[in-house]
Parts: structure tokens; sequence; C-alpha cells
């Protein structure tokens, strides 16, 4: 059974800094490629960043590029955020899905975690 | 930067039939996923490559395009398909892009 779970959320004060982790399990984790997608308050998903199998190719929204960097473990079968100089509109629930097709990105996400929770406020 | 337009909302009575459409400049030339929302819960993916169907979701799911609009549509709508839904797809850069949603009210 293919399980995501994410965790690292909290609460930082704008220009904070954390860092997002998904542990996966249930599918070989270095054949698919992963992305970090959020959701603002009631609002609608937002695709934030994507990186192949490998670690090799990695995509960003132009919204936080130059801020966050994802990353991975293949060895520990986990996905990683690294959020920097955070703003207020960062704030949202960041959840971590899986692409549907080994070694493509993107193809469409079939698995999801249950999300965590970033808020950005002094 | 690319864009995807659903409609904010979309109401359907109980058994008939739900579209929501997508479109977007180019969409003719890429696939198009959906996912639905319900409050509280991650998305679910239920249509990709513009019309297949993952195992699992029901038959009254289906998927098209015609031209730069996709659609899905929901034959006999149930009360357990009111949820927000959501078409993505992904510029010539890999980038992934998601519509802006359309809330499904099954009245």
């Amino acid at each position: 059974e293919v399980q995501l779970v994410e965790s690292g959320g909290g609460l930082e004060p704008p220009g904070g800094s954390l860092r997002l982790s998904c542990a996966a399990s249930g599918f070989t984790f270095t054949n698919y490629a992963m992305s970090w997608v959020r959701q603002a308050p009631g609002k609608g998903l937002e695709w934030v960043s994507g990186l192949s199998g490998s670690g090799d190719s990695k995509y960003y929204a132009d919204s936080v590029k130059g801020r966050f960097t994802i990353s991975r473990d293949n060895s520990k079968n986990t996905l990683y955020l690294q959020m920097n100089s955070l703003r207020a509109e960062d704030t949202a629930i960041y959840y971590c899905a899986k692409d549907r097709l080994e070694h493509a990105h993107p193809s469409g996400f079939d698995y999801w975690g249950q999300g965590t929770l970033v808020t950005v406020s002094s | 930067s690319y864009e995807l337009t659903q409609p904010p909302s979309v109401s359907v009575s109980p058994g008939q039939t739900a579209s929501i459409t997508c479109s977007g400049d180019t969409l003719g030339d890429r696939y198009a996923c959906w996912y639905q929302q319900k409050p509280g819960r991650s998305p679910v993916l239920v249509i990709y490559q513009d019309g297949k169907r993952p195992s699992g979701i029901p038959e009254r799911f289906s998927g098209s395009k015609s031209g730069n609009t996709a659609t899905l549509t929901i034959s006999g709508t149930q009360a357990m398909d009111e949820a927000d839904y959501y078409c993505q797809a992904w510029d010539i850069r890999s980038v992934v892009i998601f519509g802006g949603g359309t809330k499904l009210t099954v009245l």
C-alpha cells in the first residue's frame, strides 16, 4: 500500500525557514518523480515544486523560485522541501504527491499525503 | 504564464449529468488530469490522460477534450460526488498548472 506522510509544518515568522519532509513507502521510491503541492486556506491547489526520481531534474513554480529547494534521499525514501525567506502568502497546507508513471514527470499525481500545515505569521 | 480556466461553481440534481470544463491555450497539445477534493481531505485523481480512469474510480466519471477545452463529466451524479474538482496540465517547462477549481453542488 502506497503511503506518503508529511511532517515539519508549523508556525514561523516572516523571513523564517522551515524544512518539510515526506516519508514514502509501498512503492519503489527512486523510480518516481515527486512533487509538493500547496493549498492556502479556502483556496485552490497550487503546485510548488517537482523532482525527478534520480534527483537530477528540479522544477519550481515562479512564486517560490530562489526561496524554496526540493531534494530527496532515496536511501531513506524521503522527499524534502527547504523553505527560506518565508512570506505570509506561503501559509498553506503542503501536500507531497507521487507522479503516476515511472521515470516521467509530470504525468499526474496518483497518490497524495495528508498534508502538513505551514503558517507564516508574526 | 500558462493558465487553466474553470467555472467557479456547477450545480446538478441527483441522477443527472454534471459537466465541468477546463480551458487553456494549447491545452489541445497536452494531457489533462482531473482531481476530486472533499472538505478536509487530500485530492484524489479521477481522470488522467484526458479520459482515462484510475482503478477504483466509478465508471460514472469520464473525461474528454475538444480543442483547447477539457471536460469532466459525471453521469448519474450522486450526493457523494459533491466536492471541489480541479483540472491540471503542464507547460513546456514541465511546470504543473492547476485550474482554479470548480465547486460541484448536488441539489
